[in-house]
């Protein structure tokens, strides 16, 4: 049963354009949601978060936007650049210590 | 600080053995956490801990699985015996707060191939 899902496994982009990643959940109780970074052979790096009292959070050339009622959130990346290039990891908690993740889209910026 | 630390990078063992996996996260740091990493499921939590105590260890897949925190500075994650489907990549990260208001810090993660 995965409670949230990134249904999109890979997305390539042009460098300079704006790199759009999705993120749905199906459990309610979640109010917390993080978006991780992943190079090859390391771990996981936190990138950005947004509560469930805001619809949007920005930081730098990265903004998330969460959609309570639609149970969506996504990551803009605008303007893309080639060290952009990574597996996205969204993640959401809802109360309590878990924090549940997505399985990963892994994005290509295209020179 | 040097991050939290895992090792073995890479483990290649027969079916059957055991498979010990190891962990020192950031010194301070209160919590810690084992993710395995594979295709279809993505990241999964399999245990945490608080003071070196476990929380939650729901998400072990086994019995076959174990964790152990003897002090603030190291964990072990224990699979005996390990079968091709343990197969994965595993993390372990800490942080100073609940992982859900503050953010996780993690190791370069521990490839295991079961043959």
């Amino acid at each position: 049963d995965q409670q949230v899902k990134q249904n999109s496994p890979s997305l390539s982009v042009q460098e300079g354009r704006i790199s759009i990643l999705n993120c749905d959940y199906t459990n309610s109780m979640f109010d917390y949601f993080l978006w991780y970074k992943k190079y090859p052979a390391e771990g996981p790096t936190f990138l950005i978060s947004i509560s469930s009292i805001k619809d949007k959070n920005e930081d730098g050339r990265f903004t998330v936007f969460l959609n309570k009622s639609a149970k969506h959130l996504s990551l803009h990346i605008v303007p893309s650049q080639p060290g952009d290039s990574a597996v996205y990891f969204c993640a959401a908690s809802g109360g309590n210590e878990k924090l549940t993740f997505g399985t990963g889209t892994r994005l290509t910026i295209i020179p | 600080d040097a991050g939290v630390i895992q090792s073995p990078r890479h483990e290649v063992t027969e079916m059957g053995q055991e498979v010990t996996l190891r962990c020192k996260p950031i010194s301070g740091h209160d919590y810690l956490f084992w993710y395995r990493q594979t295709m279809m499921r993505g990241l999964e939590l399999l245990i945490y801990f608080n003071n070196n105590v476990p929380i939650d260890d729901s998400g072990m897949p086994e019995d076959r699985f174990s964790a152990k925190m003897p002090n603030a500075s190291f964990s072990t994650l224990k699979i005996q015996p390990s079968e091709p489907r343990d197969s994965a990549v595993y993390f372990c990260a800490s942080s100073l707060v609940g992982q859900d208001t503050g953010e996780l810090f993690f190791g370069e993660g521990s490839r295991l191939t079961v043959l």
